[in-house]
């Protein structure tokens, strides 16, 4: 699987859009990008995925570059509820492919 | 999304018992089960990997004789720390993927302390 680069950490004001970039410049084609988030001392949460096209859902939304170089996680609205370590992972969907874990962004949402 | 619970959330234990740990999927069948562990201030490293009715795979580094897991059924895998020492106290996470999407869903985490 690809390699991420993801800044170590971000402050983001609640109410605020925060907005985690993510490179993976060696992303395949048949890969694609994952997003999930770890509130202190729980088990990650699936946030969102997309191949190609930006994608939204209730939690947030994926802007994938045309290149697919790199990603941009956006929480619209952010509170002090999304304060986690964000992981941006890269790979093939198959059932049994694990996914591979880098260091993340640690967001710090502030009142 | 699909929920998936491990039990128990937190052990003390002491060194050279074993542990089991179970991770259940609640409401779909989990053609394939992950066991993760992490380190404080650390990401999560994978340790194996298991399908339903098959000997787990596991990582470079993991000993399979200390960490048996068995996945026994499409709802169930179990991890047994055994002759556990304090250096296998950590965060211990699974998680299951399975039906038509190739997502994976996490458990809560088990925090093993070994004294």
């Amino acid at each position: 699987d690809a390699k991420t680069t993801q800044p170590t950490s971000m402050d983001c004001a609640e109410g605020r859009a925060a907005n985690l970039p993510c490179n993976h410049s060696t992303i395949s084609g048949n890969e694609y990008v994952y997003w999930y988030r770890q509130i202190h001392s729980q088990g990650p949460q699936y946030i969102i995925h997309g191949l190609k096209n930006n994608e939204t859902n209730e939690m947030a939304s994926l802007i994938i570059t045309e290149d697919r170089k790199s990603s941009t996680l956006i929480l619209p609205h952010a509170t002090l509820r999304d304060t986690a370590v964000y992981y941006c992972i890269v790979r093939v969907d198959n059932a049994g492919n694990m996914l591979t874990f880098g260091g993340g962004t640690r967001l710090m949402v502030k009142p | 999304g699909a929920v998936v619970s491990q039990h128990p959330s937190r052990v003390i234990c002491k060194s050279g018992t074993s542990v089991k740990i179970e991770c259940r999927s609640l409401d779909f069948q989990a053609t394939t089960m992950f066991w993760y562990r992490q380190f404080p201030k650390q990401s999560l490293m994978l340790m194996a990997t298991s399908n339903e009715g098959s000997k787990a795979t596991y990582e470079q580094g993991v000993e399979k004789d200390k960490f048996l897991i068995n996945h026994a059924s499409l709802t169930l895998s179990t991890l047994t720390v055994t002759s556990a020492h304090p250096e296998d106290s950590s965060f211990y996470i699974c998680s299951a993927s399975g039906g038509l999407s190739y997502e994976q869903y996490f458990g809560p985490g088990t925090r093993l302390t070994v004294t």
